[in-house]
């Protein structure tokens, strides 16, 4: 059964970095593009991020663009997020999540950490 | 990049079938056949429930179904069961490697 386990949330001060590991097992990880998605509390879900499978293309919703990095280390079956110039608006629940082989859904998703901004 | 609209909430008897709209743009449900519907418990992880409009994954009950309608997209749940409260999402691709969701919609059994 495919495994998504996030790590890395925390609390941090407005204007700091963070960064997030999402370690993935039993499917070929670089064979699937691999996206961040996030909850803030009490709200909906909002896509943030997408790498494609090889890790040269990359797409970020405008909320984060500039701010935050998606990579991904294919030898580790590791998705990362490297968050920077974090607002209080940042604070969600992280989910990290398989993209289907056909690229229109996100088949499977791991349990979420929780990024907290606040002074 | 405006999130999908869907009722804050919606409420049924066990046994009863409910609908929840999910309604966006030419942009996005109205320009692909790319809507998929999340069931999420508190505290936990969304589960996919329908993918491309109407298709189920492996294992999920065909008391789900799918749906859409020029710019709006539709999951209905039949022979409500208690196990069938949560709240529920829909998401639609909106080209370019890029998704937009629903507010989600918490249903009451």
């Amino acid at each position: 059964e495919v495994q998504l386990v996030e790590s890395g949330g925390g609390l941090v001060q407005p204007g700091g970095s963070l960064r997030l590991s999402c370690a993935a097992s039993e499917f070929t990880f670089s064979n699937y593009d691999m996206s961040w998605v996030r909850q803030a509390p009490g709200k909906g879900l909002e896509w943030v991020s997408t790498l494609s499978g090889g890790g040269g293309n990359s797409y970020y919703a405008d909320s984060v663009k500039g701010r935050f990095t998606i990579s991904r280390d294919n030898s580790k079956n590791t998705l990362y997020l490297q968050m920077n110039s974090l607002r209080v608006e940042d604070t969600a629940v992280y989910f990290c999540a398989k993209v289907s082989s056909v690229t229109t859904f996100f088949d499977y998703w791991g349990q979420g950490t929780l990024v907290t901004v606040s002074s | 990049q405006s999130a999908l609209t869907q009722p804050a909430s919606v409420s049924g008897s066990p046994g009863q079938s409910i609908t929840i709209s999910c309604t966006g743009t030419s942009s996005d449900v109205g320009g692909y056949n790319y809507v998929s519907w999340y069931q999420q418990h508190p505290g936990k992880a969304p589960k996919l429930m329908i993918y491309d409009v109407s298709k189920r994954p492996s294992g999920i009950s065909d008391r789900f179904s799918g749906s859409k309608s020029g710019n709006t997209a539709s999951l209905t749940i039949s022979g409500l069961q208690a196990e069938d409260e949560a709240d529920y999402f829909c998401c639609s691709y909106a080209g370019g490697s890029t998704w937009v969701f629903g507010g989600g919609t918490n249903l009451a059994v």
